[in-house]
């Protein structure tokens, strides 16, 4: 069966730290990757997502970028961290039309 | 910006109620998917539906579909407790490129 891990659990960086977030998906190949972060209390907000390795869209122009070294290893960085980079961050596999998500990082920026 | 936009934002029930929430969207869709997240957890995989369906069953759970009103209903019949959690609808673009755009999500409160 597939599973999908996501590490931390939660993350409290001060401004201006680098970040690294990894996901790495298990039981499948070729997976669609993505990362959303979620605000409290609201919506997710699409970030980057993969059709394969080596290969990114970026929606969101902003302090972060991914990427995908191996075919099921997502990583989200970001070289110096924004108090508005706070959030619930969210990783997701998907082989077809249904998702799955990771457990999530919750990361705040002090 | 956010595709779809889920009403109302919050709902508040007894246990025993029919729970619904919907879902509106801008622009054409390949499908419509509904999640569910528990405070402070990932999101899990309810139901789709596709662009040319109307109607979608999954135990407790019917999904409509409007696709010339843009919109979505999600109903929970005899919602229990533990339906307790947030619900999204996500839409999937005609572009076909497994890209899904959430909406800002229904917290749902189901009081025992």
């Amino acid at each position: 069966s597939q599973t999908i891990h996501q590490w931390p659990a939660t993350l409290v960086q001060p401004v201006g730290s680098p970040l690294s977030l990894e996901c790495t998906v298990e039981g499948t190949s070729n997976p669609n990757l993505y990362w959303y972060r979620q605000a409290a209390g609201r919506g997710l907000q699409l970030l980057f997502y993969s059709v394969g390795i080596g290969q990114i869209s970026s929606e969101v122009p902003q302090n972060l970028s991914a990427s995908r070294p191996q075919d099921r290893q997502f990583i989200l960085s970001s070289k110096k961290l924004l108090l508005s980079d706070s959030g619930f961050y969210l990783c997701a596999w998907a082989d077809s039309y249904e998702q799955y998500f990771g457990p999530g990082t919750r990361l705040t920026v002090t | 910006s956010q595709q779809g936009e889920e009403d109302p934002q919050a709902l508040s029930i007894q246990e025993g109620e029919n729970a619904t929430m919907n879902c509106s969207y801008k622009t054409s869709i390949n499908n419509l998917q509904w999640y569910r997240q528990n405070s402070g957890r990932g999101l899990v995989h309810l139901i789709l539906i596709r662009s040319n369906e109307r109607e979608k069953h999954s135990g407790r759970l019917r999904v409509t579909l409007d696709t010339s009103k843009k919109s979505s209903s999600l109903l929970i019949t005899a919602s229990r407790a533990a339906d307790t959690a947030s619900y999204f609808c996500a839409t999937e673009t005609t572009s076909g490129t497994y890209k899904y755009i959430f909406g800002t999500g229904t917290r749902l409160k189901v009081l025992a």
